[in-house]
């Protein structure tokens, strides 16, 4: 099965913070995604990518950049992180086509 | 650009019983549909897909979904719910134009009672 790996587990920092999020995938999957998990909301599209390199904005990209360093490993910046980032942040890929999307377990950050 | 609507925030059954989970999409073109699970504290698992043909489809653990065009619907549906259906379920949207982008529903909370 696809793996998907994504670190910190969890994170905490203050407002005004820099914090990055990290998503590595070994299956050589093309694009990767990251979203963020609110309560009523569900998963919100913030960045994706479909190659190293690429970056595409989602539907949430406020107060967000992303970079795609290597085929594997797909980065989420908050430079000034504000305390509605709070959230569950999931990374994905997929190979492409009709292909499912794989998870990572999660990466839950506070901003105080 | 596409949406997901999944009207239903909780859902609560008795184990054994049927189960329907809505899922309504727009997009202009023709677009791939699929549903994800959700348990506590974990990461989304695949659980079935659709583009073309059949419109209902097959999917892990006794799940199908039914795909219509006239009602922009993909609605999931299980004929006999085990308390470990437990679980947040997700409707996922992509275009099928070209582009990767997928768009989620807010999910829908189901609760299997013994």
């Amino acid at each position: 099965e696809a793996a998907v790996t994504q670190s910190p587990r969890n994170k905490v920092t203050v407002t005004g913070g820099n914090v990055t999020l990290s998503c590595r995938q070994t299956n050589s999957h093309n694009y990767m995604y990251w979203y963020r998990q609110d309560t009523g909301h569900g998963l919100r599209l913030i960045h994706y990518s479909y190659g190293a390199g690429n970056l595409q904005i989602g539907d949430v990209p406020d107060g967000y950049k992303a970079t795609r360093t290597t085929q594997e490993d797909f980065f989420l910046l908050l430079e000034l992180a504000s305390p509605s980032q709070t959230s569950l942040y999931f990374c994905a890929s997929t190979t492409g086509g009709v292909n499912t999307l794989y998870f990572g377990a999660g990466t839950r950050l506070s901003v105080l | 650009t596409q949406t997901v609507s999944q009207s239903d925030a909780h859902v609560t059954v008795f184990e054994g019983d049927s189960v329907e989970l809505r899922c309504n999409y727009s997009y202009g073109g023709s677009i791939y549909l699929s549903w994800y699970i959700q348990h506590h504290g974990r990461g989304l698992q695949f659980l079935l897909k659709y583009y073309s043909g059949n419109p209902v489809v097959q999917g892990v653990n006794g799940f199908e979904a039914e795909f219509s065009k006239s009602d922009s619907s993909f609605h999931l549906r299980k004929a006999s719910v085990h308390w470990s259906d437990s679980a947040v379920y997700f409707c996922a949207v992509r275009g099928g134009d070209g582009g990767y982008k997928v768009v989620f529903g807010s999910g829908t909370r189901l609760l299997v009672s013994p």
